[in-house]
């Protein structure tokens, strides 16, 4: 399977609790993007990555959110102290530098009690 | 304001309709323009990239209006298969280029 993988499928977590999500991009792609989707509603941007670099970071998102990509290859999202409110689908995309197709992993679901 | 704007509808239309799909963005540096396509519970999808030119792809039609800032997407001949949500992103110019923006989405569901 050469598209985007994400890991786990599915988290069900205690509030307060960290979790970390990885998503292996398709390997070619220099790009990588973490979204977020609630039910009703667009993926909201997070953060992407142009191979190691985060080149941008949603204004939005608190400080509990980080996100990596050391080797330019795969990526970990890692929420701290999760609140009820992070309920949600964590999805990955990739793609090609100055390419604009993106290609989505299968997401993350998350489910914090 | 969004930066990225749509009716999430729902529309719901009989097979064989044409219905048609609005999109306002709000950052007039905005370089490029899609739109995705969404199915229940699944992953979005590329559908179609949006010119000044317009461009059609079979049934579907896209038109992009950079005055106005506004995209829409034409559906002609409805299908079943067609009811998703649909999905307008916006590539934001400038020192964000390649930050990709996605709208609210708008539901379509065609019935029999």
């Amino acid at each position: 399977d050469t598209g985007v993988s994400q890991n786990p499928r599915h988290k069900i977590t205690k509030r307060g609790q960290n979790v970390t999500f990885r998503c292996d991009p398709i390997s070619e792609h220099n790009r990588l993007y973490w979204y977020r989707q609630t039910l009703g509603q667009g993926p909201e941007f997070l953060t992407y990555f142009q191979n190691e670099a985060q080149l941008e970071k949603s204004r939005l998102l608190s400080d509990r959110f980080s996100a990596e990509r050391p080797k330019g290859s795969f990526s970990t999202l890692e929420i701290q102290r999760t609140e009820q409110g992070d309920s949600a689908m964590y999805l990955c995309a990739s793609t090609f530098v100055d390419g604009e197709k993106l290609f989505f992993g299968s997401g993350t679901q998350l489910s914090v009690l | 304001r969004k930066e990225v704007e749509q009716d999430p509808g729902p529309f719901n239309v009989p097979e064989g309709a044409t219905v048609a799909f609005n999109c306002t963005y709000s950052n007039s540096a905005s370089q490029s323009f899609f739109w995705y396509r969404q199915d229940c519970r699944k992953e979005p999808k590329l559908l179609m990239s949006v010119y000044s030119s317009g461009n059609e792809d079979g049934r579907f039609t896209a038109q992009l209006n950079r005055a106005s800032q506004y995209i829409s997407l034409l559906i002609r001949d409805s299908k079943l298969s067609d009811s998703a949500t649909y999905l307008c992103v916006v590539n934001a110019g400038g020192t964000s280029y390649g930050k990709l923006t996605f709208g609210q989405g708008t539901i379509l569901t065609v019935h029999p």
